[in-house]
């Protein structure tokens, strides 16, 4: 099953809300999550099962979908947010990434 | 907090072997899965392999299928991946993960 998250990049402003989708080429039920990596660390997992936020994680994030497509919405975008996002399936194995987006700052 | 942490990296020739390991804290080690995930700048983030928390049941991406080998010690908290038949394409930063934590990662470098 391939992942392909669009866009690949995106720029926006402080306080606008960003969505990045997720599209699996077959169906994958819920099992998709959501992560987060910056610059020289490991990624984070912001959501889970599809819309299940992690502990921690902002509620400025969330996710929605289920089968073969899925977004990961940011709301109030901040400049901490500035990192790569990457989804990644696991209904079964491989657990396959998507490519992942970039998101800046205007 | 549960924490992860990845060694054994290095510089390694084609066709060699390394062994990486993962140290756990902070977590009941023996009722997690495990993976390990690698990242190159050209390819991303690629899931290489799983194992379920008895150790029982492995998973491989067929990229290492053959020439990678994954483990657990649940006694020692530590999951392992034996690497070998190394090719130049291996290089990448290794992360283990567990239940939605990840290691810093440890570098491989695969050149003559």
């Amino acid at each position: 099953t391939q992942m392909t998250q669009s866009p690949s990049s995106l720029s926006a402003s402080v306080r606008d809300t960003v969505t990045i989708s997720c599209r699996a080429s077959q169906g994958i039920n819920k099992y998709l999550a959501w992560y987060q990596q910056k610059p020289g660390k490991a990624p984070r997992l912001l959501i889970y099962d599809s819309s299940n936020l992690q502990s921690g994680v902002s509620s400025r994030f969330s996710g929605r979908g289920s089968g073969t497509d899925f977004t990961l919405t940011i709301a109030d975008l901040q400049p901490e947010d500035v990192a790569t996002y990457y989804c990644q399936k696991y209904d079964s194995a491989p657990w396959t990434f998507g490519q992942g987006t970039k998101v800046e700052i205007k | 907090e549960v924490q992860l942490v990845e060694s054994g990296g290095g510089l390694v020739q084609p066709g060699g072997s390394l062994t990486l390991s993962c140290a756990a804290s902070g977590l009941t080690f023996n009722i997690f899965e495990m993976s390990w995930v690698r990242q190159t700048p050209g390819r991303g983030l690629e899931w290489i392999s799983y194992i379920s928390a008895s150790g029982a049941i492995k998973f491989y991406d067929d990229s290492v299928k053959g020439r990678f080998t994954i483990s657990r010690d649940n006694a020692k908290k530590s999951l392992f991946l034996h690497m070998s038949s190394l090719r130049p394409e291996d290089t990448a930063v290794y992360f283990c993960l567990s239940a939605g934590n990840w290691g810093p990662g440890t570098q491989v470098i695969v050149s003559s």
